[in-house]
């Protein structure tokens, strides 16, 4: 089953806005990953938090988790065209005794010039 | 240092034949986990290695199988080829193999 669902599956903004993508999962984590795939191509690690941290932020990337509710966000801030892509939210599980990283079905973001 | 490659980039092949994909880690990393990627079915992982061991595994049929090597190096086989194989093949290598992941470009394959 799916351990992380991101929200909205696609989303159209225009250049200059920002992009706030959300990530809820299921389970106990170790930590939480944001991946970005622009089409076809291999992901890209963009941040990762772990499950003491609360916020992080890397350039326009601000990454906030919050475990009571197992959700996390993704906030690009004055998105640019080159932003374009799918971005993925992973986590680090326990999962029959031996550590995993479960991805979920990502959101897809246009940013329009 | 040199990023994760894969080989081949693309491949056709038809149902009922094998294929064999091969991923070069980052140099230092003895992790090595597999995903399958297809339209449908998102990013589902397939396994991983960490020093030349099988960690974990996905829920993917017997017919998909992999190896990995004294340097790390590793390679994935799919038997029997069926239709619905047709995907992007992804490698990624890391430290540990739920910390970050670097990935390759992938190999697509088709299957016809």
């Amino acid at each position: 089953s799916q351990q992380g669902e991101e929200d909205p599956q696609a989303l159209s903004i225009q250049e200059g806005e920002n992009a706030t993508m959300n990530c809820s999962y299921k389970t106990s984590i170790n930590n939480l990953q944001w991946y970005r795939q622009n089409s076809g191509r291999g992901l890209v690690h963009l941040i990762l938090i772990r499950s003491n941290e609360r916020e992080k932020h890397s350039g326009r990337l601000r990454v906030t988790l919050d475990t009571s509710k197992k959700s996390s966000s993704l906030l690009i801030t004055a998105s640019r065209a080159a932003d374009t892509a799918s971005y993925f939210c992973a986590t680090g599980v326990v999962q029959g005794g031996s550590e995993k990283l479960v991805f979920g079905k990502g959101t897809k973001l246009t940013v329009n010039p | 240092k040199a990023g994760v490659t894969q080989t081949p980039r693309y491949l056709i092949k038809t149902r009922g034949q094998q294929v064999t994909l091969s991923c070069s880690p980052i140099s230092g990393h003895r992790s090595v986990s597999w995903y399958q990627q297809t339209p449908g079915q998102g990013l589902q992982f397939l396994f991983e290695y960490f020093s030349e061991t099988q960690r974990n595994k996905g829920n993917f049929p017997g017919r998909f199988s992999g190896r990995q090597f004294s340097n790390s190096r590793s390679e994935m086989n799919v038997s029997t080829l069926e239709l619905g194989d047709s995907a992007l093949y992804l490698c990624a290598s890391s430290l540990a193999g739920w910390e970050t992941q670097y990935f390759g470009p992938g190999t697509r394959l088709l299957v016809l």
